[in-house]
C-alpha cells in the first residue's frame, strides 16, 4: 500500500540555521499538508497546498516558513532561520480529493539547539 | 472560533471493560468529525469519520450535534487499543484538520 514518507527522520540544527523537511506524498494525490506537534503539545494545522498555491495556512506560518513542490514528486518545508521554538515533530499528509482520507507520513522531528 | 476538546489526557481500563473517549468541538457550521490513532512508534492514521457511521476495530462514534460531541466508544477494550487517540474536525469547504489534544488510552489485561 502506497505511504506517505518523509526525511530526514530526525534533523539536528542550530538556531538561525534554515532547514528543509522533505515529504513525498503518495503519488496520485492532489492535497498537500504539513503539520507540527510540539512535544506534549497538540497536533497543530501550519499550511496546505492544492494546485502549486498557500490553500489555507495558520498563525503559525509566518514569513520564516515556505513550501515548495519543486517537481512532481516532492512537497518540502523550509524554515528560513530557525528558532528553539520551532523544535517539535513535523508531519507531511496529503490526499487525493478534498473528501478523501487523509494520510500522514511518519513525521520529521526537528531539534534547534 | 474552531476548537477541539478532549478532557482526559490519560485513560486506563481493564481488558474487557467498556471505553468511552471524550470530545466536544465548537464551530460554527456543519463539521466533519474524526478520530485519529497512533499506536506505538506508528504514524497518525484515520480511524473514523462521522460520515462513514462505520464501525473500525469494534469502535463507533456518533455525532451529536445538540451536544457538540463525538465520542469514541468501544464496548470491550483489548490490550492492543491501546494508543494515542486525536478528535478532529475540519470544516465545512475547509483545508485545514484541527486536533484536540489527544487521549492516551491504555488497555491493561
Amino acid at each position: 500500500e502506497p505511504e506517505v514518507t518523509q526525511t530526514p527522520s530526525h534533523q539536528v540544527t542550530q538556531m538561525g540555521q534554515e532547514v528543509i523537511l522533505r515529504c513525498v506524498p503518495i503519488s496520485n494525490h492532489l492535497y498537500f499538508y504539513w503539520y507540527r506537534q510540539i512535544l506534549g503539545q497538540k497536533v497543530e494545522f501550519l499550511v496546505s497546498f492544492y494546485n502549486n498555491e498557500i490553500s489555507e495556512k495558520s498563525e503559525i506560518f509566518d514569513d520564516q516558513f515556505s513550501v515548495e513542490r519543486p517537481d512532481g514528486s516532492n512537497f518540502t518545508l523550509k524554515i528560513r532561520s530557525t528558532k528553539l521554538e520551532d523544535s517539535a515533530m513535523y508531519f507531511c499528509a496529503s490526499r487525493r480529493t478534498s473528501a478523501d482520507t487523509q494520510y500522514f507520513g511518519p513525521g520529521t522531528r526537528l531539534t534547534v539547539l | 472560533a474552531q476548537r477541539v476538546t478532549q478532557p482526559e489526557k490519560l485513560l486506563s481500563v481493564f481488558k474487557g471493560a467498556p471505553v468511552e473517549l471524550k470530545c466536544n468541538y465548537s464551530y460554527s457550521g456543519s463539521p466533519e468529525l474524526f478520530w485519529y490513532v497512533q499506536y506505538s512508534r506508528q504514524r497518525l492514521q484515520l480511524l473514523l469519520r462521522h460520515i462513514s457511521r462505520e464501525s473500525i476495530k469494534g469502535f463507533t462514534a456518533d455525532l451529536n450535534k445538540g451536544e457538540t460531541s463525538f465520542h469514541l466508544k468501544k464496548p470491550f477494550a483489548q490490550e492492543e487499543d491501546s494508543a494515542m487517540y486525536y478528535c478532529a474536525l475540519r470544516g465545512g469547504g475547509g483545508f485545514k484538520t484541527i486536533f484536540g489534544a489527544g487521549t492516551r488510552l491504555f488497555v491493561k489485561a
